[in-house]
């Protein structure tokens, strides 16, 4: 099955705790992007890949950091976790073949930073 | 720059009545028009996209939208609502000239509730 899976799906940290957030697709999608989901403001996209080792900013990258060392995996790393980054997060995957592929989403990851 | 309005934060409407969803985007472009629902403690979903070609899109579960090029619009709509329906929907443009990237811009969301 066609899938993009994120892990953990809930997590509660503590200010200033690293942590990563891992995503997976089995789909060799080129393209990878992360977002968040806040209350009004829609989604938000934090970073994206084009492809292994290219990887670039969205709207809101403060705070975070991603690598592409394989096709499948995009992990999403916070360093010093804050609470203004209690949100849900979602990663995203398609093809950019034609530039009008949907994207597949995992099923989200609620952080609380308290 | 791209951006995506959905001007109602939330849509009422009784099982089967017809729905609609509003969206109105802005690209330097031609527009690539995505339409994806949400349903509590999921990923987002695609439901139908806008290439070219036909305004009316057909997509999963009945819905279609509409793309009209002079209003700068791309309506979600249902015949017959259907209480399953009820969820989160959002609206998301790419310019298709690369401008931008990849870059999808999604609205803000709008919540359909159908009422038995």
């Amino acid at each position: 099955e066609a899938q993009v899976t994120q892990n953990p799906r809930y997590l509660i940290t503590v200010t200033g705790k690293k942590l990563t957030v891992t995503c997976s697709q089995n789909m060799n999608h080129e393209y990878m992007s992360w977002y968040r989901q806040d209350p009004g403001l829609g989604l938000r996209q934090i970073y994206y890949s084009m492809n292994v080792e290219v990887t670039d900013k969205g709207d809101v990258p403060e705070g975070y950091k991603v690598s592409r060392k394989e096709k499948r995996n995009f992990p999403l790393i916070l360093e010093s976790p804050s609470p203004n980054q209690t949100s849900l997060y979602f990663c995203a995957s398609s093809s950019p073949r034609g530039r009008a592929a949907e994207a597949f989403f995992g099923q989200g990851t609620r952080l609380t930073v308290v | 720059a791209q951006s995506v309005a959905q001007p109602e934060d939330q849509v009422n409407v009784a099982e089967g009545n017809p729905l609609t969803v509003k969206c109105t985007y802005s690209v330097s472009g031609n527009p690539y028009l995505f339409w994806y629902v949400q349903y509590p403690n999921r990923g987002l979903q695609f439901l139908l996209k806008y290439i070219t070609g036909d305004n009316l899109v057909k997509g999963s579960y009945g819905f279609e939208a509409e793309f009209n090029k002079s209003q700068t619009s791309f309506h979600l709509k249902k015949p017959s609502a259907l209480v399953s329906d009820s969820a989160l929907y959002f609206c998301a443009v790419r310019d298709s000239s690369g401008t931008g990237g990849f870059k999808t811009i999604f609205g803000a969301g709008t919540r359909l509730f159908v009422k038995a």
